[in-house]
């Protein structure tokens, strides 16, 4: 079975400062897609970057990146430069694309961005 | 803008009632999802869809069905309630193309009294 885990259920960072939250995976699929998704207090969930398993280049987008280690199964997002309004909660999740896909979140880790 | 529009925000049923989720999207996706949503668990996945009348059991499916007789429209059904599925559900949609995002519905708050 395909699993996420993220293993940091709370976080918490200065504003203007760096954070990193981490996210582990286990499949025996070579292809498949990973996620990060942020809910934040509204409920409605937004995608905030994608890192396709094949890509070694690791995704950016605008102050979050991810550090994707394919053989160790990690896929890290880092927030540079933390805005009030980056608190969240935030999930890592893992789409399955062999047959049906199939797509698995972890237990999510809540931000707080102390100002 | 895609749409994913979740029947009822907050939901009170008894004990034993048959419970419809309605989730239903505006863009032809393939695939459909519900989860539900605990703390400390995460979204834990009930079932999924990829096409009319296909579907999926996701990692949690005991106590649920689904039904997806329309392209835009994926139920979720509560045989007969119980309380340990009081939680928050979501439903989404998704293209099939590999690195499209999942769009999500606002969630319902089930309570079950």
């Amino acid at each position: 079975a395909q699993t996420v885990t993220q293993s940091q259920p709370e976080m918490s960072v200065q504003e203007a400062e760096t954070v990193t939250l981490s996210c582990t995976y286990d499949t025996s699929e070579s292809d498949y897609y990973l996620f990060w998704y942020k809910q934040p207090p509204s409920r409605q969930m937004i995608l905030v970057i994608r890192q396709e398993a094949y890509k070694q280049q690791n995704a950016t987008e605008n102050r979050f990146s991810v550090n994707f280690q394919k053989a160790a199964k990690s896929f890290s997002l880092k927030i540079s430069d933390s805005q009030l309004g980056d608190a969240a909660m935030y999930f890592c999740a893992f789409l399955i694309i062999q047959g049906a896909q199939k797509l698995v979140f972890g237990q999510g880790t809540r931000l707080t961005i102390n100002p | 803008d895609v749409k994913v529009t979740q029947s009822s925000r907050y939901l009170v049923k008894r004990t034993g009632e048959k419970v419809f989720l309605e989730c239903v999207q505006d863009m032809d996706h393939e695939n459909m999802f519900w989860y539900r949503q605990d703390p400390g668990l995460g979204l834990r996945l009930i079932y999924f869809s990829y096409d009319v009348k296909m579907k999926e059991k996701g990692d949690i499916p005991e106590g649920y069905s689904v039904s997806r007789e329309k392209k835009e429209r994926f139920s979720l059904i509560l045989e007969s309630a119980s309380t340990n599925q009081t939680s928050m559900y979501l439903c989404a949609s998704q293209w099939t193309a590999l690195n499209t995002e999942a769009f999500f519905g606002q969630g319902t708050r089930l309570t079950v009294v």
